[in-house]
C-alpha cells in the first residue's frame, strides 16, 4: 500500500523561516502535492512536484528527491494567516492520489 | 463561476437511512473525486471518476457508492448509513487526472447517529 509520513503539528514564530517534512513510500511515482487547508475549510493547492529540485513560488518553496522518497515544504516570512495544516499527497502508478494525516503549523507572535 | 458545489452543508442521519450527498463543477474538468476527513487518519478517497460514464473504487469505497451520468455531476450515496460513516466529505475535482490540481468543494459535514 502506499505511505505518507508528516509530522503531526509544529509551531514556529512570525517572520521566521519553517520547514515540513514529508517522506512517502508509492507503487510507482507520479509526483508529489502540498495542499493547504484552514481550519473548517476546504484543501487549496500550494505546490506540485514530479522532479527532483526545488520550486520556489513568493514565499513557499516545495523540494523533491525522487531517490529518497522525501519532499519538504518551506514557508518563509511567517504570516499568522499562515496558521493552518499542510497535507502532503502523492500520485502513485495508478494516478491516485494518497494524503498524509497533515501538519498543523501554529505561527505565534 | 461557482467553482465545485456540495450540498447540503451538513447533515445529521439516522442509522439505517438512505443519504446522497451532491456535487457540482462548472469547470468541465474530466476528474472527480469523493474524499472523507476524520480527525487522525487524514483525507482518504473514496471513490472517483477519470471520465463521464466511469467510476473507480479508491482505498476505502464499502458502503457507498457512485455514478457519473455526465461531467457536471457527480453525487455520493449512502444506501444504508452507519455511524462510523460520520465524517466531512470533500468532493474534488481535476481536469484530467490526479496528476493534475485537484480543486475542493467546501465539503458536507454528516453525523450518524
Amino acid at each position: 500500500g502506499q505511505n505518507i509520513d508528516q509530522p503531526t503539528e509544529m509551531t514556529a514564530t512570525e517572520g521566521a523561516i519553517v520547514q515540513i517534512n514529508c517522506t512517502y513510500q508509492t507503487s510507482g511515482f507520479n509526483g508529489l502535492f502540498w495542499y493547504q487547508q484552514h481550519a473548517g475549510e476546504a484543501p487549496t493547492f500550494l505546490s506540485y512536484n514530479v522532479l527532483d529540485g526545488l520550486e520556489e513560488k513568493g514565499r513557499f518553496s516545495s523540494f523533491l528527491s525522487r531517490s529518497k522518497g522525501y519532499s519538504y515544504l518551506l514557508l518563509k516570512e511567517l504570516q499568522m494567516k499562515d496558521s493552518a495544516s499542510y497535507l502532503c499527497a502523492a500520485c502513485d502508478g495508478s494516478y491516485q492520489l494518497t494524503f498524509g494525516k497533515g501538519t498543523k503549523l501554529s505561527v505565534i507572535p | 463561476i461557482a467553482g465545485i458545489t456540495q450540498a447540503p452543508t451538513s447533515q445529521i442521519l439516522a442509522a439505517g437511512r438512505r443519504m446522497t450527498l451532491r456535487c457540482t463543477q462548472d469547470m468541465r474538468h474530466n476528474a472527480m473525486y469523493w474524499y472523507r476527513q476524520d480527525l487522525g487518519l487524514g483525507l482518504r478517497l473514496i471513490h472517483y471518476s477519470n471520465t463521464a460514464g466511469t467510476t473507480g473504487k479508491g482505498e476505502v469505497p464499502d458502503g457507498y457508492s457512485v455514478s457519473r451520468a455526465n461531467t457536471d455531476d457527480f453525487p455520493l450515496t449512502l444506501a444504508s448509513a452507519v455511524p462510523s460513516q460520520t465524517s466531512v466529505y470533500f468532493c474534488a475535482s481535476s481536469d484530467s487526472d490526479a496528476t493534475d490540481t485537484q480543486y475542493f468543494g467546501p465539503g458536507t459535514r454528516l453525523t450518524v447517529l
